[in-house]
């Protein structure tokens, strides 16, 4: 079946621009994650939704970063005013939920901001 | 806080070599643990999970134990091939009812024929 999809899968934006990262996690699971994963470093988390509202943040770096997932499916995680160390891989996974089950991870977005 | 640390790659093994890769974690709380891979051009797969001490994680001839004396997860395969070239992220999550991964660096394998 379908996996979770992620797009775009490259994106390349200019320093101060906002950008926004899409990602459809698998139906059905009402769990959402964010990781993001800079070069050499494993997945940091980032947001998790637990059907649309946002349960755990924490990790959001700064008040550039926001996601919504305004029906419980979809998830779009936004940038505004973009800087070089934002230039990272973005990753979406989802799960059906409960805590312990196993997340499923798309292929990523690669941001670059120059 | 909570964090995994795995060794530092890149390892490169011929075909049919016995592989270790090993990860460490904190001991806070009764952690589950976990092996991810990524194979090129793909994303993050579970390759092996523990969710408590002594417990023996085991998917595609790899194997890691659930070490709490040691706290440790150490992957192991006794004969690789050129298709378990990825890298491997080793990943703790607090509890039993958590959601939220920690994962180490990362470790890239090459496997030559």
């Amino acid at each position: 079946g379908a996996g979770v999809s992620q797009t775009p899968s490259n994106k390349v934006t200019e320093k101060g621009k906002y950008v926004e990262l899409r990602c459809d996690p698998i139906s059905g699971h009402t769990a959402l994650y964010w990781y993001r994963q800079s070069l050499g470093q494993g997945p940091e988390f980032l947001i998790y939704f637990q059907g649309t509202g946002a349960a755990d943040d924490s990790g959001l770096p700064n008040d550039r970063f926001f996601a919504v997932r305004p029906e419980g499916s979809v998830s779009t995680l936004k940038i505004q005013r973009t800087e070089r160390g934002d230039s990272a891989v973005y990753l979406c996974a989802s799960s059906p939920g409960q805590g312990g089950s196993p997340l499923h991870f798309g292929n990523g977005t690669r941001l670059t901001v120059t | 806080g909570d964090s995994v640390t795995q060794m530092e790659g890149p390892v490169t093994l011929s075909e049919e070599a016995f592989l270790t890769i090993n990860c460490t974690y904190t001991a806070t709380g009764y952690p589950s643990l976990f092996w991810y891979v990524q194979y090129p051009g793909e994303g993050l797969q579970l390759l092996l999970k523990a969710t408590k001490a002594d417990d023996k994680g085991s998917n595609k001839g790899f194997e890691a134990t659930y070490r709490k004396e040691t706290t440790s997860f150490h992957l192991e395969k006794g004969s690789v091939q050129v298709s378990d070239s990825a890298v491997y992220f080793c990943a703790r999550r607090a509890g039993a009812g958590s959601y939220q991964l920690t994962f180490g660096k990362g470790t890239k394998l090459s496997v030559i024929p």
